[in-house]
C-alpha cells in the first residue's frame, strides 16, 4: 500500500489527452512538499518529468503538465504518443514517516 | 552531462549483506544528497535512504536497522549496504541525485542492478 494513491492505469488515444492523479494527506502533498513526477519506460530507470509540481525539466516536451491544490496533484499529458506509454510515479516528502514516499504508479496506455 | 554507474553483487542468499556502489561523473558532487532506491519486481519505487558529501545520513525508518550508506567524496562515490538479506529484499536498486534546496527531485539516475535473493 503505498503512501500517495495513483489510479494503476490510464489510457487514451493518439492526440487525445490524459490526466494521472496523485492523492496524498496532511503529512505530505497536504503539508506543502514538493512533488515530483517521473516516467518509467520498460526496462529503464525512471526519469524525471516534472519537479517541484509545475516544472519541466530541459528536454521534456511541453505537452506534459504538473499541478497541486490541497492533498493532491496531477500530470496532464495532452496530444498522446505512442511513446508515451510507460508507468508514471508521484513522489513526495511524507513529515509522519520521514522519508521520501512514491505513488504506486499509473500504466499508461496509448490506444 | 552527469552519469551514475552503479555496480554490485547480484545473486545472494539469505542473512547476507548486499552490497553496491554507485560512481557519479560530470557536476558536483557537494551540492546534493546521494541516494538509493528500489523496485520490487512489478511494484513501485520505495525510498531507502541518502547520503551528503559531509557523510549526513537520513534512512527509510522501515530499513534503518540495516542499512549503511558512505560517501568517498575524493573519488566520486557512494555506497548502500544491506544487512541480513530475505526474500523480500529482491528488487532492482538504483542510486540516485537528490535536490531538495531547491526541490529538483531525484534528477539524474543510475541504471539499476536487480539483486536476488534466493536459496
Amino acid at each position: 500500500q503505498s503512501v500517495l494513491t495513483q489510479p494503476p492505469s490510464v489510457s487514451g488515444a493518439p492526440g487525445q489527452g490524459a490526466t494521472i492523479s496523485c492523492t496524498g494527506n496532511t503529512s505530505n502533498i497536504g503539508a506543502g512538499y514538493n512533488v515530483h513526477w517521473y516516467q518509467q519506460l520498460p526496462g529503464a530507470a525512471p526519469k524525471l518529468l516534472i519537479y517541484a509540481n509545475t516544472n519541466r525539466p530541459s528536454g521534456v516536451p511541453d505537452r506534459f503538465s504538473g499541478s497541486k491544490s490541497g492533498t493532491s496533484a496531477s500530470l496532464a499529458i495532452t496530444g498522446l504518443q505512442p511513446e508515451d506509454e510507460a508507468d508514471y510515479y508521484c513522489q513526495s516528502y511524507d513529515s509522519s514517516l520521514s522519508a521520501w514516499v512514491f505513488g504506486g504508479g499509473t500504466k499508461l496506455t496509448v490506444l | 552531462q552527469v552519469q551514475l554507474q552503479q555496480w554490485g553483487a547480484g545473486l545472494l542468499k539469505p542473512s547476507e549483506t548486499l552490497s553496491l556502489t554507485c560512481a557519479v561523473s560530470g557536476g558536483s558532487f557537494t551540492d546534493y544528497s546521494w541516494t538509493w532506491l528500489r523496485q520490487s519486481p512489478g511494484k513501485g519505487l520505495e525510498w531507502i535512504g541518502e547520503v551528503r558529501h559531509d557523510g549526513l545520513t537520513n534512512y527509510n525508518p522501515s530499513l534503518k536497522s540495516r542499512v549503511t550508506m558512505s560517501i568517498d567524496t575524493s573519488k566520486n562515490l557512494f555506497s548502500l549496504s544491506l544487512m541480513s538479506v530475505t526474500a523480500a529484499d529482491t528488487a532492482v536498486y538504483f542510486c540516485a541525485r537528490n535536490s531538495s534546496v531547491p526541490p529538483l527531485g531525484f534528477d539524474f539516475w543510475g541504471q539499476g542492478t536487480l539483486v536476488t535473493v534466493s536459496s
